[in-house]
């Protein structure tokens, strides 16, 4: 079985905090993906990478940044964070090549206050 | 880049009856399009998905369909039943090289009432 995981289940944090939010898998999957998950707007993807230090953001980079030094771990990072970054963060992992199913982390909310 | 557009934004069925939802995208170049069904407090997991090369594929009560000319995509759920229940979510990516992202829609929550 894949196994994506993320760090933490649940995060509280306060206003201006540098969090870092850690995913790992064991599949040797190139991409990995972070997402945040809000009601009624879906999963926004933030950053994805598809190998070790290659990053591209994606729709809501502001306020992240992430990293990739080994092939197995993705980490997101709020370097200052702010109570709008109160959210579900989910990461996902797949195969590069060909068209494959993406697998997700169990998630991390992490509230800010 | 790519954007994805999901409607509806929550279906109510009767157990028995079909669902159906439906996404359209922008870019051109996207090649695979996943579907996603998250249950409350899990993770989103893969039900279904199409590449490019295909107009329709089934998967027991699940069916996915494909006009890469109108640039749509649907879900078909017949004979819906209870466990049905959950938020499903639309994807479209351009895989290949290294354009590995995977851009959602905003979800549908379906109910199918017993």
């Amino acid at each position: 079985d894949v196994k994506v995981t993320q760090s933490s289940r649940y995060l509280v944090k306060r206003t201006g905090e540098k969090v870092f939010l850690e995913c790992v898998q064991d599949m040797d999957h190139e991409n990995m993906f972070w997402y945040r998950q809000d009601p009624g707007l879906g999963l926004r993807l933030i950053y994805f990478s598809y190998d070790v230090k290659m990053k591209e953001k994606g729709d809501i980079p502001e306020g992240y940044s992430v990293s990739r030094e080994k092939k197995e771990r993705f980490s997101l990072i709020l370097e200052s964070a702010s109570t709008n970054q109160t959210s579900m963060y989910l990461c996902a992992s797949s195969l590069l090549s060909d068209n494959t199913e993406a697998f997700f982390g169990q998630g991390t909310r992490l509230t800010v206050v | 880049g790519e954007n994805v557009e999901q409607h509806p934004s929550t279906l109510s069925v009767q157990e028995g009856d079909s669902a159906v939802i439906k996404c359209t995208y922008s870019d051109s170049a996207s090649n695979y399009f996943p579907w996603y069904k998250q249950e409350l407090g899990k993770r989103p997991q893969l039900i279904i998905d199409i590449r490019s090369n295909v107009g329709e594929k089934k998967d027991q009560r699940i069916a996915v369909t494909l006009n890469k000319t109108a640039k749509h995509f649907s879900l078909h759920i017949t004979e819906t039943q209870p466990e049905d229940s959950a938020v499903y979510f639309c994807a479209a990516s351009n895989r290949g090289g290294s354009q590995g992202n995977l851009i959602f829609g905003k979800g549908t929550k379906l109910s199918v009432k017993p």
